[in-house]
């Protein structure tokens, strides 16, 4: 079955710095990448998503690129705030309405 | 409009007990996932109902089950409760693409 990595587990940058965050995916039928914020005690939030027929998406400061030959998807921030801080995960389905695979995340940490 | 709601919002159960966790999706989508999110863990996929019918399920026992409803509403059960099914449990709704995700449930089993 699919299996989704992602990396770093934690990330810790100066507050107006760039972070990046990568995934990869197992299961090459793998064609809707979302993103999600989830900030402690919180319900997951889509920040942005692509899709396998697009390999970059931006929005503001976020941004994610899809590299299908390699199976590799990044999400990146720049100009970081505080209010970025939070945990970030990575998820890859076979379909936007199906199930979402995850990655184990990563507690981005925004440092003043 | 509202979006996921869920019920309860936190749960304690004895082990071996059985609990129900309900959700109404947001307005006007037809398709409900449930999600399991232990502590410190991204979420695992449960299952998915979509017109009454569980359309896809994850790599669970049977002692999770669910429902849903014809107001697609929908309840996710789980039997036999062990120490290990302690976490937060996270009710998805969508329609044809992307999820809104409700506030979850957390559930302690003791």
């Amino acid at each position: 079955g699919e299996n989704v990595e992602q990396h770093p587990s934690t990330l810790s940058v100066q507050e107006g710095d760039s972070a990046v965050i990568k995934c990869t995916y197992s299961d090459s039928a793998s064609n809707y990448f979302p993103w999600y914020k989830q900030e402690l005690g919180k319900r997951p939030q889509l920040i942005i998503d692509i899709r396998s027929n697009v390999g970059e998406k931006k929005d503001q400061r976020i941004a994610v690129t899809l590299n299908k030959t390699a199976k590799h998807f990044s999400l990146h921030i720049t100009e970081t705030q505080p209010e970025d801080s939070a945990v970030y995960f990575c998820a890859a389905s076979i379909g936007s309405n199906y199930q979402l695979i995850w990655g184990a995340g990563t507690k981005l940490i925004i440092k003043p | 409009d509202a979006g996921v709601t869920q019920s309860p919002t936190h749960l304690i159960k004895t082990r071996g007990q059985q609990v129900t966790l309900r959700c109404s999706p947001k307005s006007g989508h037809d398709t409900v996932s449930w999600y399991q999110q232990a502590l410190g863990q991204g979420p695992q996929f449960i299952f998915q109902y979509y017109e009454e019918e569980e359309r896809q399920r994850g790599n669970f026992p049977d002692r999770f089950s669910g429902h849903q409803f014809p107001n697609y509403s929908s309840e996710l059960n789980v039997n036999a409760l062990l120490l290990g099914d302690s976490a937060l449990y996270l009710c998805a709704s969508s329609l044809a693409s992307g999820y809104t995700f409700g506030s979850g449930t957390r559930l302690t089993v003791v």
